[in-house]
């Protein structure tokens, strides 16, 4: 079965820092793109980071250039979400998505993993 | 920052249809912005409809189809059902492959 399984979450105080790791089952890891994806309570879905397939090529959403770093351990079927210098707006459920591309070229989010929930709050 | 635009809300008869829309504002939607559409029930994770504008993900229902409408991308449920009533979200790929996801349609039947 093709699963993703997010983990890590929890509280934090404001200016701290937590790692989200998503364990990856059922597919070839290294095959994808792999990307982050957050909903804050009540709004919608924001696309946060992105990384290529070998770890060369990643990207971020504006709200989180500088604070959150993307990284993939494809030996170990895993990818990670380092947030540092946490904000309140940060608070959300994140969940671990896996990219794939369309035999005509489209890029799209296939599989989803169930989140896992950030709160920062002093 | 791209804003993608999708109607906040909207209704529909059990059994009927409902098109909902993706928009870039004053700019045109096109094949190329790679539109596709995901579901969320509250509290659950989301799950994949249509991707490359018209493709329908493994297992859905062929109620549920894409196209591009105007200048937008849209998602049309045909037959509309109870559990049909949930958000429903778009995503545009921008020119350097960053995907940028609409700001969701709550979807009521009744």
């Amino acid at each position: 079965e093709v699963q993703l399984v997010e983990s890590g979450g929890g509280l934090v105080q404001p200016g701290g820092s937590l790692r989200l790791s998503c364990v990856a089952s059922g597919f070839t890891f290294s095959s994808h793109w792999m990307h982050w994806v957050r909903q804050a309570p009540g709004k919608g879905l924001e696309w946060v980071a992105k990384i290529k397939q070998d770890g060369s090529d990643k990207d971020y959403v504006d709200s989180v250039k500088g604070r959150f770093t993307i990284s993939r351990d494809d030996a170990n079927n895993s990818l990670y979400l380092q947030m540092n210098n946490l904000r309140v707006e940060d608070t959300a459920v994140y969940y671990c998505a896996r990219g794939s591309r369309s035999p005509g070229g489209s890029s799209y989010f296939d599989v989803w993993g169930r989140g896992t929930l950030v709160t920062v709050s002093s | 920052q791209t804003v993608v635009t999708q109607e906040p809300s909207f209704s529909v008869s059990p059994g009927g249809t409902v098109t909902l829309t993706c928009g870039l504002g004053s700019a045109s939607v096109s094949t190329g912005h790679y539109p596709s559409w995901y579901q969320q029930t509250p509290g659950q994770a989301p799950r994949t409809l249509i991707y490359s504008t018209n493709i329908r993900s493994s297992g859905v229902p062929d109620r549920f189809s894409g196209s591009i409408l105007g200048n937008k991308a849209a998602l049309t449920i045909t037959g509309a059902q109870a559990d049909d009533e949930c958000d429903y979200y778009c995503v545009l790929y921008m020119g350097v492959g960053t995907p940028v996801f609409g700001g969701g349609t709550k979807l009521t039947v009744l």
